[in-house]
Parts: C-alpha cells; structure tokens; sequence
C-alpha cells in the first residue's frame, strides 16, 4: 500500500515566520510530488509540483525534495494569516493516479 | 485557466435514493477522477477514467458506479444511497502521461438522512 504521511497539525507560526511542512512517501518510484493548499469547506488548489531533487521557488514557497530520503518539503516565507489552511501533498507515480497525504493544518497567527 | 464544474455544491438525500453527482471540466483532459473526502480521512478515490467509457476502480469503489460517455463529463452514481456515504465528493481531471497536476471541482457536501 503507497502511503503519503504528514503531521497533521495544527502547526501555528506567528504572522512573518517561516512556516514549514513536512511530507514522507513510501512508494521509491514516485516521480512527482504536488502541494495543494485546502481552505475549510473549499476544495484543494495547487500551489507548488516538483520533480527534481533541490528546491524550487514561487513567490513566498519554496518546495524541497530529496528523492533519497523519499522526503517533500514546503516552506512558506513571511506567513500571513491568509496562508491559514490545510496542506495537501500529493505524490504520482505514473502520470495518472495520485496519492495525497492526511493534510496538515497551517495557522498563522497575527 | 482550467475550469472543473460540479452539478451541485450541496444535497441532501434520503437513504436508499438513487443518486448522480456530475462533473464536467473545459480543457480536454483525459483522466478525470472521483474522490470523497472526509475528516481524519483524507482524499480517498473513488473511481477514475482515463478516457471515454473506460472506467478503473480506485480505492473505495464499494456502493458507487460511473458514467463516462463524453470526454468532459464524468459522473458519480450511489445506486442506493446510505448515511455512510454522507461525505464531500471532489472531482478532478488532468492531462495525460507524464507528471500532470490535478485540477479540482469545488465539491459538492451530500448528505443521506
């Protein structure tokens, strides 16, 4: 069974730090890592794909990924309230199906 | 920009009712997909198809079918709907091959009293 892991939170920040999340998958053949950012009674919106080990950046995140520790990452610099939500990472392997972890919960307190 | 519609954002139904939950997406993706989400839970699939009529069952295919007779629609049924499946239903598409993110409805919150 391919399984994604999370923290599921909440983690809390105050309003200007670095907020990070934290993923782990089981499955050493998954080639492409999302993350999904999910408000309360809204569906996931993605926010971050990756797929070569190193990191990359968007704006205010930057998502990290170490094939060989089967380890995905999303850092969120200068949080701010909106940023409160569940993170969603989602691992694919073959084009096709993903896997999402639990989620964790961001707050970012002001 | 990709566009996911849901036929409906919330239902409410009566258990042993006949039930369908449409989706339709814009873009002329291939794979389209069903989860229901859940708390403590997660996303779990449901279904998916990766092209017209072909359909492949996904994690918890149990009391559910689907319908893809046009690219851009795919459609849930609950044959008979019981308070169990009381939950919020997601659709997706993507494109296919390679690594292609998925693209999400904005759910539909059913209820089965």
């Amino acid at each position: 069974q391919k399984e994604v892991e999370q923290n599921s939170g909440p983690l809390s920040v105050p309003e200007g730090a670095i907020a990070s999340l934290n993923c782990t998958y089981s499955d050493r053949v998954s080639q492409s890592f999302f993350w999904y950012r999910q408000y309360s009674g809204k569906s996931p919106e993605l926010i971050m794909s990756i797929y070569s080990n190193g990191d990359k950046e968007d704006g205010r995140f930057t998502a990290q990924l170490n094939k060989a520790s089967q380890y995905v990452s999303l850092l969120i610099r200068d949080s701010q309230p909106s940023d409160s939500a569940t993170y969603l990472c989602a691992v694919n392997e073959n084009g096709q199906n993903f896997v999402f972890g639990p989620g964790t919960r961001l707050s970012v307190l002001p | 920009d990709v566009k996911v519609t849901q036929s409906s954002r919330y239902l409410v139904k009566r258990t042993g009712e006949k039930v369908f939950l449409e989706c339709v997406q814009d873009m002329d993706h291939e794979n389209m997909f069903w989860y229901r989400q859940d708390p403590g839970l997660g996303l779990r699939l449901i279904y998916f198809s990766y092209d017209v009529k072909m359909k492949e069952k996904g994690d918890i295919p149990e009391g559910y079918s689907v319908s893809r007779e046009k690219k851009e629609r795919f459609s849930l049924i609950l044959e008979s709907a019981s308070t169990n499946q009381t939950s919020m239903y997601l659709c997706a598409s993507s494109l296919v091959g390679g690594a292609r993110e998925q693209f999400f409805g904005p759910g539909t919150r059913l209820t089965v009293l």
